[in-house]
């Protein structure tokens, strides 16, 4: 049964590139998770959705970043227009329930690199 | 909002002496209390959680402790490894909201 797989493990992108990060849940979770991670720093939470909803996305700034788990297909993390700040580990998590509810299982993450 | 203080943020302990991490969280709603351990270029792992119905869990030689009154829960690992050296993260939250995670705190086993 494989993890929660995450790609690309590296990216490295130019300021005003669109960035695009990609899990795929275990099988059978149908919630995933999006969290940030600088250096140094904890896990910000980032935004939850099911298939084909956000459930929650207060952790995910208004502008240049956009989510989505479609019916079919991994869910999708974008970020459009990358400024150096937005140089992070995103890692995502799934569960079969909310995360509160249980464990969330976690990728091995996306480092994404602006320069 | 919850608000997870996580304390220390760097912990150094001889191998075989005992480590304790600590952390408080804000919202009394809060139920569920997760630890997850994160070794270099890896995602978290979870490796112990507990749920506001109970004081204490036991796995081994890690053990978390709750006190709802004070909000606050602690991880001990006794007879520590150098294999135990990692970021441990504790997180809290309950019903469909998030989890809200702590800043992490670095151990160090020194052999």
């Amino acid at each position: 049964n494989a993890g929660v797989m995450q790609n690309p493990r590296h990216l490295v992108r130019r300021r005003g590139q669109e960035a695009r990060l990609r899990c795929s849940p275990m099988k059978g979770h149908s919630h995933v998770y999006w969290y940030r991670q600088l250096p140094e720093e904890g896990l910000k939470f980032m935004v939850y959705l099911q298939k084909e909803n956000i459930i929650d996305e207060s952790g995910m700034p208004k502008e240049r970043f956009s989510a989505e788990f479609p019916k079919e297909g991994p869910s999708i993390l974008r970020i459009q227009q990358v400024v150096r700040g937005d140089s992070a580990a995103y890692f995502c998590a799934s569960s079969p329930g909310s995360s509160s509810a249980g464990e969330l299982f976690f990728g091995e993450g996306s480092r994404l690199t602006v320069l | 909002g919850e608000n997870v203080e996580q304390h220390p943020s760097t912990l150094s302990v001889q191998e075989g002496d005992s480590a304790v991490i600590k952390c408080t969280y804000s919202d009394s709603a809060s139920n569920y209390f997760p630890w997850y351990k994160q070794e270099l270029g890896k995602g978290p792992q979870l490796i112990i959680d507990i749920r506001s119905n109970v004081g204490e869990k036991k796995d081994q030689r890690i053990a978390v402790t709750l006190n709802k009154t004070a909000k606050h829960f602690s991880l001990h690992i006794t007879e520590t490894q150098p294999e135990d050296s990692a970021v441990y993260f504790c997180a809290a939250g309950s019903g469909n909201t998030p989890l809200v995670f702590g800043k992490g705190t670095r151990l160090s086993v020194i052999a």
